[in-house]
């Protein structure tokens, strides 16, 4: 399987702290996308990150790409009860618009 | 604008019927594909197309089946239903024909067979 995985399964943090994911996939790609799904609803994609980028911000996101070790990670900074959800990372399959996602990391944010 | 919107969200079907889930692309996008997304499995890659061809499909049996219509819109259909295919399905529009683009998703249809 070409699929993806997230790494760590789960975590649990206080809000304020910082939460870092982890992604791994198997084959070259041209981009790595990062989504979050709240308990039960759609993807929302959160940043879209190409191969020849090393890294991305949007607010309170940061992504790095690291292509030798086909790895990303996903960093949340100064975190909220709202961002409680799982994070997605998809590869793109150089075929089309298909996708493959990684098993998710469920992130639990404490008031 | 409009996000991506799917219908029915919520359906129970009986084994061995047949389902039709519909979804509406962000307008101006051409490309819709569709996932499945169970907790055992994860989200699995069922069927891509664009301007109403099929370009790519996954792993899943001839009874997952798709189309697009003109207007972008996409149905797909679920025949002779089986309990494992109960799950949440999603339907996600790109407005690019190659993956440098984003991908958007709707909010899905929950399918539960008993």
């Amino acid at each position: 399987s070409q699929q993806g995985e997230e790494d760590p399964q789960a975590l649990s943090i206080q809000e304020g702290e910082n939460a870092t994911m982890n992604c791994s996939y198997k084959t070259s790609i041209n981009n790595l996308q990062w989504y979050r799904q709240n308990s039960g609803r759609g993807l929302v994609h959160l940043i879209l990150i190409r191969s020849n980028e090393r890294e991305k911000h949007s607010g309170r996101l940061r992504v790095t790409l690291d292509t030798s070790k086909k790895s990303s990670s996903l960093l949340i900074t100064a975190s909220r009860a709202a961002d409680t959800a799982s994070y997605f990372c998809a590869t793109d399959a150089n075929t089309g618009n298909q996708f493959y996602f990684g098993t998710g990391t469920s992130l639990t944010v404490i008031p | 604008k409009a996000g991506v919107t799917q219908t029915p969200r919520y359906l129970i079907k009986t084994r061995g019927q047949q389902v039709t889930l519909s979804c509406s692309p962000i307008s101006g996008h051409r490309s819709v594909s569709w996932y499945q997304q169970t907790p055992g499995q994860g989200l699995q890659f069922l069927f891509e197309y664009f301007s109403e061809t099929q370009r790519n499909k996954g792993n899943f049996p001839g009874r997952f089946s798709g189309r697009q219509f003109s207007n972008s819109r996409s149905e797909m259909n679920v025949s002779t239903l089986e309990l494992g295919d109960s799950a949440l399905y999603l339907c996600a529009s790109s407005s690019g024909m190659y993956s440098g683009n984003t991908i958007y998703f709707g909010e899905g249809s929950w399918l539960t067979v008993v």
